[in-house]
């Protein structure tokens, strides 16, 4: 596709649901990362994919986060048991190599809102 | 633990004024971004900055990098309507690893 996807848009869920947040990064991009963006505040780093391996999961809060993205191209991320302190928008972001980003930076998608209730 | 600062964290101007943002990190790092974000909407690149005084220009706005001083400007020339957005800098922490600020929310009044 011409950007980063990722669905839904939005998402409400029951506190103590599990949730899943896909994200379908551009054709042929090998770098993919999760980020979780608080209210007014900047993306914090939750994990980093180059192809099916996830070399970096150090930002996932906890261990109800779970990322996967096994074929190396469209990664989901799942919160069990949702809480509302993961109420956030969710982002992805991927490059079609590392050092591709690492030099002009990385393309975002525009996000999964989650809102648990 | 790098940590990364922007200030001001809110900003209002007159179109036609300029002002700069800034960003200060706490650890050494080789790169800086520059992203912007409108409401509801993605983060879009703005520079990368990869060595101590680089600098990069693209219409009204001009990145600098002090990497000594662990300092980043972002310098908004003669502001028109179209730059509010909130602008975020993002500093690589390790590997790929990006650790980011929190965002100057700017509003340029006609």
């Amino acid at each position: 596709g011409a950007g980063v996807s990722q669905s839904p848009r939005y998402k409400v869920a029951k506190r103590g649901q599990d949730v899943a947040l896909r994200c379908d990064p551009i054709s042929g991009h090998v770098s993919l990362f999760w980020y979780q963006q608080a209210l007014g505040q900047g993306p914090e780093f939750l994990t980093y994919f180059q192809n099916e391996a996830q070399l970096d999961k150090s930002g996932l809060p906890s261990d109800r986060f779970f990322a996967e993205r096994p074929e190396g191209s469209v990664s989901t991320l799942k919160i069990q048991r949702t809480q509302q302190e993961d109420s956030a928008v969710y982002l992805c972001a991927s490059s079609f190599h590392w050092l591709q980003g690492w030099d002009y930076g990385y393309t975002f998608g525009s996000g999964t809102r989650l809102t648990v209730v | 633990e790098l940590k990364v600062e922007q200030n001001p964290l809110f900003l209002s101007m007159q179109e036609g004024k300029n002002y700069t943002i800034y960003c200060n990190y706490s650890t050494t790092s080789d790169r800086l971004y520059w992203y912007r974000q409108d409401p509801g909407k993605s983060l879009e690149s703005l520079f990368v900055l990869l060595s101590n005084g680089a600098v990069k220009q693209e219409g009204r706005l001009m990145a600098s990098l002090d990497t000594k001083a662990r300092l980043s400007t972002l310098h908004i020339t003669a502001a028109v309507h179209d730059l509010s957005a909130t602008y975020f800098c993002a500093v690589n922490n390790y590997g790929q690893n990006f650790v980011f600020g929190p965002g100057t929310r700017l509003s340029v009044l006609p």
